[in-house]
């Protein structure tokens, strides 16, 4: 069966530092995979997503940026942390081609201090 | 981006009551999705509807995927103390590759 794992569950920063969120998916070849944010419990803002190694697309610019090294591994960077980075954040992924919804992992809860 | 307008923003009701719930959009979808989250965790999905018209059920929950492909809904009968929580719709139109979310509903079930 699949599973996405995704960590670390939560992170306290401070501003200026640098993140590495990792997430991986198992039992699936080639998913499309996503990350999310969410701010104060509601509204996810799609940031990133792929379709393949190496292929990002990004909806919002902002600090922040993704990598796929491989298959089944989507990582969310940044450089430089901002206050307003923090939030709820949420990897997910879709098998393809065939249907259905996003499965999401169980998020990373981000405090820039 | 595109807008899927979802309400009521906020539920408050008794246990036991029936719950009614819909998203709108100003685009076609060719999927429908409803998605709980509970506090802390990563939404689960509930229900998801491919066709228009489509009725589908998940025990207590029924979910509708509106005739316009414009609108979808969620009914939740009997409700329990454990049906807290964000319930989020998502649409995505034919050869897309993600979904637009809802703004969320947020339902309190008071013993």
């Amino acid at each position: 069966s699949q599973t996405i794992h995704q960590w670390p569950a939560t992170l306290v920063q401070p501003v200026g530092s640098p993140l590495s969120l990792e997430c991986t998916v198992e039992g699936t070849s080639n998913p499309n995979l996503y990350w999310y944010r969410q701010a104060a419990g509601r509204g996810l803002q799609l940031l990133f997503y792929s379709v393949g190694i190496g292929q990002i697309s990004s909806e919002v610019p902002q600090n922040l940026s993704a990598s796929r090294p491989q298959d089944r591994q989507f990582i969310l960077s940044s450089k430089k942390l901002l206050l307003s980075d923090s939030g709820f954040y949420l990897c997910a992924w879709k098998p393809v081609p065939t249907r259905g919804g996003y499965t999401f992992g169980s998020g990373t809860r981000l405090t820039v201090v | 981006g595109q807008q899927l307008n979802q309400s009521p923003q906020s539920m408050f009701i008794q246990e036991g009551e029936d719950v009614s719930m819909n998203c709108t959009s100003s685009s076609i979808f060719n999927t429908w999705l409803w998605y709980k989250q509970d506090p802390g965790e990563g939404p689960v999905l509930l229900i998801a509807l491919y066709k228009a018209g489509e009725l589908t059920s998940n025990g207590r929950l029924t979910a509708q995927f509106g005739t316009t492909r414009k609108d979808s809904f969620l009914n939740i009968s009997a409700s329990i103390p454990s049906d807290v929580g964000i319930y989020f719709c998502a649409g995505q139109s034919t050869g897309g590759n993600q979904f637009y979310f809802g703004t969320g509903t947020s339902l309190t079930v008071i013993p």
